[in-house]
């Protein structure tokens, strides 16, 4: 069965303190991997989308990398600002739909 | 004018109401979806539209009605309602339907459901 699961399902940073979020996939022929951001009572704002092993991207602190089990959203040096719930999702699998992780509540205290 | 807006953005309903969702994308985009999101769950695809006409409905319960008169509008039509469906409604739209190409899925706001 094609799944995303992301981890930790939360995780609390001091302002400065660089971490990493995971995204495990098993979806067949991945098409796209995709992370948003989300703040409460908000939808989902687009981030990144990743297409092949390997590949990164880049904006401000952010940084997204893909290999061909995983990806890793990177922050750097975060700030409170950056508090949010990160999804991750791919696209791919016998139907082609997006299929959601359950996403990463971050937290940046200052 | 941000890209997707949806309206109202919060609704409380009775389990006998009948209400509407309401969605506008302004992105000259062609497909346009419903998604639900509960805690603790991953985001759900409720129904796909691709130049107004549906191309997929994830066995959604007949008591929620899709409608899209154009590309640009599409409404949900919530009728005898159970507290399970207390949610947040996502619209999202995209350049053509996830089924294709390397799209990107843009959101709305939301609209926050609560059954009563």
């Amino acid at each position: 069965e094609d799944q995303v699961t992301q981890s930790p399902e939360a995780l609390r940073l001091q302002e400065g303190e660089s971490s990493s979020l995971n995204c495990s996939y098993t979806v067949s022929g991945l098409r796209g991997l995709f992370w948003y951001r989300q703040d409460p009572g908000k939808g989902p704002e687009f981030l990144f989308t990743l297409y092949s092993a390997g590949e990164e991207k880049e904006k401000e602190r952010l940084k997204a990398t893909l290999t061909k089990k995983e990806s890793f959203l990177h922050i750097t040096a975060p700030k409170p600002e950056d508090s949010a719930t990160y999804l991750c999702a791919g696209r791919g699998g016998a139907t082609n739909k997006l299929i959601f992780g359950t996403g990463t509540l971050l937290a940046v205290q200052p | 004018e941000t890209g997707v807006t949806q309206t109202p953005r919060h609704l409380v309903m009775g389990m006998t109401n009948k209400k509407s969702l309401k969605c506008e994308q302004h992105l000259g985009h062609n497909a346009m979806y419903w998604y639900k999101q509960s805690a603790k769950k991953p985001l759900e695809l409720m129904f796909v539209y691709n130049f107004k006409e549906q191309t997929e409905n994830n066995s959604v319960p007949s008591r929620f009605s899709p409608e899209c008169p154009n590309s640009s509008h599409l409404f949900l039509h919530l009728h005898t309602l159970q507290p399970e469906d207390s949610a947040l409604y996502l619209c999202a739209s995209s350049q053509d339907p996830i089924t294709g190409g390397r799209n990107t899925i843009y959101f709305g706001e939301g609209s926050w459901l609560t059954v009563v």
